[in-house]
């Protein structure tokens, strides 16, 4: 299976900073990434779909980039709504639709 | 209302059985890939398994295999997972999820969850 190594595993920001996600997958996937957001005591939520392509409704300080290997979540300015756990998921190497390990996103 | 609601969890005891079902509503099911994530305790998302609107395609994760089987009705717009020889390692909350608006594995509808405990 490919493996999706998430960095940091958790962060601490201040509102307003720019906060960046990192995604490393274990073999080549393509864009073939995408990215949710969990609030605690919820299902997750679709934010990045195919490594840079915005869900609907989705606030547009949230962005994704890269291909391959290595992708990129950016919050471009940290709201205290945004705090959640984030998480990457491959769906290039079938059958197994892996996600990443999560990172925890708080606030300073 | 677009939604998928989950039901079935519970106590179960190591190497028991249980049925978890997803219902599905206000659209059409039988066209959708459907998939299962289970998410532990305090742990990450793990998919479980998915199976193509026809049923001719069913994966599912190894760590599972061999003891899961996901099923479909889509007269009955319903998806199951049938879990045998349940272990620890099974408790989590287990979602219901589907790629609704763009991409089958881009998951943008999920159930509210239901959960699991494997414990004797």
């Amino acid at each position: 299976d490919t493996q999706m190594t998430q960095s940091p595993s958790s962060l601490s920001a201040s509102v307003g900073d720019r906060v960046t996600i990192t995604c490393q997958a274990s073999q080549d996937v393509s864009i073939f990434l995408n990215w949710y957001q969990q609030k605690p005591g919820r299902a997750p939520k679709l934010l990045i779909y195919d490594a840079s392509n915005l869900e609907t409704g989705v606030p547009s300080r949230f962005s994704g980039s890269g291909s391959g290997t290595d992708f990129t979540l950016t919050i471009s300015s940290l709201q205290p709504a945004d705090i959640a756990t984030y998480y990457c998921q491959q769906y290039h190497h079938l059958p197994a639709l892996t996600f990443g390990g999560g990172t925890k996103v708080e606030i300073k | 209302e677009v939604q998928l609601v989950e039901s079935g969890g519970g106590l179960v005891k190591p190497g028991g059985s249980l049925r978890l079902s997803c219902a599905a509503s206000g659209f059409t099911f039988s066209t959708y890939t459907m998939n299962w994530v289970r998410q532990a305790p305090g742990k990450g998302l793990e998919w479980v398994s998915s199976m193509n609107s026809g049923g001719s395609y069913i994966y599912y994760a190894e760590s599972v295999k061999g003891r899961f089987t996901i099923s479909r009705d889509n007269a009955k717009n319903s998806l199951y997972l049938q879990m045998e020889s349940v272990r620890g390692e099974d408790t989590a909350v287990y979602y219901c999820a589907t790629g609704y608006s763009n991409i089958w594995a881009a998951f943008d509808l999920w159930g509210q969850g239901t959960m699991v405990t494997v414990a004797s």
